[in-house]
């Protein structure tokens, strides 16, 4: 089993609409949870960071962890076209760990 | 700020030769890099982690005689790939953890593709 498993997609949706992201993992020490966004030949770039359980919000994003589940999502309002690109999901345990990926969702925003 | 660049963004080598990658830190200090290799449509997968000033700790797979890291300076760290072949075509991408960083902070470069022919 790996240690994260995120679905690969393709997912494609509509200018506006509501993206959902989400990411299962199997480790219940992570106490880290990043989401970084991809875009293609180019390196991750993070988007939101989350401590242990809860909400975070930041703009039109909005990361949530549920440790009890050992599931976390990525969402995001009003879609726009420059948000196509693939979402990676990443934990660690601790700083200067090494971080658990996702394969990466890719999404495709339609104008 | 956070920036890390790396050099070359893109080569392409003979079967047989040696290829060596620099990830440099441009605004911070980086206790720690790391290097990952990233297959089409895959995600990115750990392949060693370096300390400045010591030797790198790889991962289970990964030929420490073939990927040869070198963390010389708090700013710099070199992946060579020794005798490359076809097999060790990929997107190779660093990243830099700031020194008292948080644990979400690791920095990415913008990935070197190496295709082998």
């Amino acid at each position: 089993q790996k240690e994260v498993e995120q679905d690969p997609g393709p997912l494609s949706v509509p200018e506006g609409a509501i993206v959902s992201l989400n990411c299962t993992y199997s480790n219940s020490a992570f106490q880290y949870f990043m989401w970084y966004r991809q875009y293609s030949r180019k390196g991750p770039e993070l988007l939101m960071y989350t401590y242990s359980s809860g909400n975070k919000e930041d703009g039109r994003f909005t990361a949530q962890v549920d440790k009890s589940s050992k599931y976390i999502s990525l969402f995001i309002r009003d879609s726009q076209p420059s948000d196509s690109a693939t979402y990676l999901c990443a934990m660690s345990v601790d700083t200067g760990n090494q971080f658990y990926f996702g394969t990466g969702t890719s999404l495709t925003v339609i104008p | 700020g956070a920036v890390v660049s790396q050099h070359p963004s893109w080569v392409i080598c003979k079967s047989g030769t040696s290829v060596k990658i620099e990830c440099r830190s441009l605004d911070f200090q980086a206790t720690t890099m790391f290097w990952y290799r990233q297959f089409p449509k895959q995600s990115l997968m750990l392949m060693a982690t370096s300390n400045e000033g010591s030797k790198a700790t790889y991962e289970q797979g990964v030929e420490k005689d073939k990927f040869l890291i070198n963390h010389a300076s708090l700013t710099l760290s070199t992946l060579t790939v020794t005798s490359a072949h076809p097999e060790d075509s990929s997107f190779y991408i660093c990243s830099a953890e700031p020194v008292l960083a948080g644990a979400y902070e690791q920095y990415f470069g913008p990935g070197t593709r190496l295709t082998v022919t």
